[in-house]
Parts: C-alpha cells; structure tokens; sequence
C-alpha cells in the first residue's frame, strides 16, 4: 500500500519568513496531494491540494509543488504570520482506484514566533 | 451548507464495553471515511463507505465495524474496548467516492479506562 514520509516534524520560523514542509510517497500510482492544517483541538481543514497533471499551485500566502518522478511534493508558506501556527499534514490518493482513501504523513507542527 | 457534524464529542467508556460513533455529512456528500488520530501514529484510514456499502478498509482489527444509511450518516462501532483504542475519530465526508476533496468533522474523542 502507499506510504507517505513527512519531513520535518517540527518547524519552527519567524514571523515573516518562509516555511516548507516536504513529503515523500511511495505509490506511483497516486495522483493526488492534499494538505491540510489542523489547529489544536480543531478539525484538519483543507488548505490546498495539487493533482498530477499540475507541476505547481498556488493561492495566496500558500503553493504546493509536485515532482512526479521523483515522488515527493511540497508546501510552501511565505510571509509567515503567528495565525499560521498549526500542525500540517500531507496526504496522497489513487483516485482510480475508485476510493477516496487518504493516506497521510505523519504531521508537522509549525510554529510562528512574533 | 452545514459542515460534517459528529456526535457525540467526547465518550468516557471502560475496557470491553463497546462504543458507536455517529458521522453525518455534508448535504450531497455520498461518501464517508472514517479516520483515527493519535499521537503516536497520526491519521490512519479505517474504513470507507459509499451508497451503503464498504469500498475499503483499512489494517484495524474485526472489532472496528461501521455501516452507512440511505441518507449517507454513517456510524462506527468499536467492541470490546482496548486501552488502545483511545483516540480521536474523525469522519470525512467528500461528494464520491473518487472525489478526492474530502471535509472533515470535529471528530469524536474516546477515553478508554
């Protein structure tokens, strides 16, 4: 079955500076990359997911890369603010496989200091 | 639209004793995942439901078991409760099953004593 790696598992920046999280899968055949963010005691929430027929995707403040060859994909937070601190998750599914199945990385808590 | 809801929120229950938890999802939705959470191993996918029926499930042991009704609510159950069991449920409701997009509840969080 597909196995996803997150890296770091904590990361710590400063208000304003750049955050990047990367994920690694092992499924091939996986073809599409959610992330979500999830504040503590709420739900994971969707931010931006990328599908394989797209390199890069971008919205606001946030941009998630995807290299098919190499099986890894990241997310990529500019101007950091305090609010963005959370713990992200990547995940990775085989939409042809007829199941909605996510599998996810193992969390990144990001902290954003003032 | 009103978002996935979960009830109940929290659940205090013993070893053996058995738990179900209920999951209704967004107006429309047809399919819904049910996610455990932990610390020690993150989200891990339990099983998936879709127009009444399992399309897939996940490593967990018998004991975890769920159904799906005509209007999409969904519920899991967990017998013969472990101290391992402790953990927060998530459901996930997306529109199909190959419709990636999926929007999770609250979760419900089960102590086991």
């Amino acid at each position: 079955g597909e196995n996803v790696e997150q890296h770091p598992s904590t990361l710590s920046v400063q208000e304003g500076d750049s955050a990047v999280i990367k994920c690694t899968y092992s499924d091939s055949a996986s073809n599409y990359f959610p992330w979500y963010k999830q504040e503590l005691g709420k739900r994971p929430q969707l931010i931006i997911d990328i599908r394989s027929n797209v390199g890069e995707k971008k919205d606001q403040r946030i941009a998630v890369t995807l290299n098919k060859t190499a099986k890894h994909f990241s997310l990529h937070i500019t101007e950091t603010q305090p609010e963005d601190s959370a713990v992200y998750f990547c995940a990775a599914s085989n939409p042809s496989s007829g199941y909605s199945t996510l599998t996810f990385g193992k969390g990144t808590m990001l902290l954003v200091s003032p | 639209k009103a978002g996935v809801t979960q009830t109940p929120r929290y659940l205090i229950k013993t070893r053996g004793q058995q738990v179900t938890l209920s999951c209704s999802p967004i107006s429309g939705h047809r399919s819904v995942s049910w996610y455990q959470q932990t610390p020690g191993q993150g989200l891990q996918f339990l099983f998936e439901y879709f127009s009444e029926t399992q399309r897939n499930k996940g490593n967990f042991p018998g004991r975890f078991s769920g159904r799906q009704f005509s209007n999409s609510r969904s519920e899991m159950n967990v017998s013969t409760l472990e101290l391992g069991d402790s953990a927060l449920y998530l459901c996930a409701s997306s529109r199909t099953s190959s419709y990636n997009e999926q929007f999770f509840g609250p979760g419900t969080r089960l102590t086991v004593l």
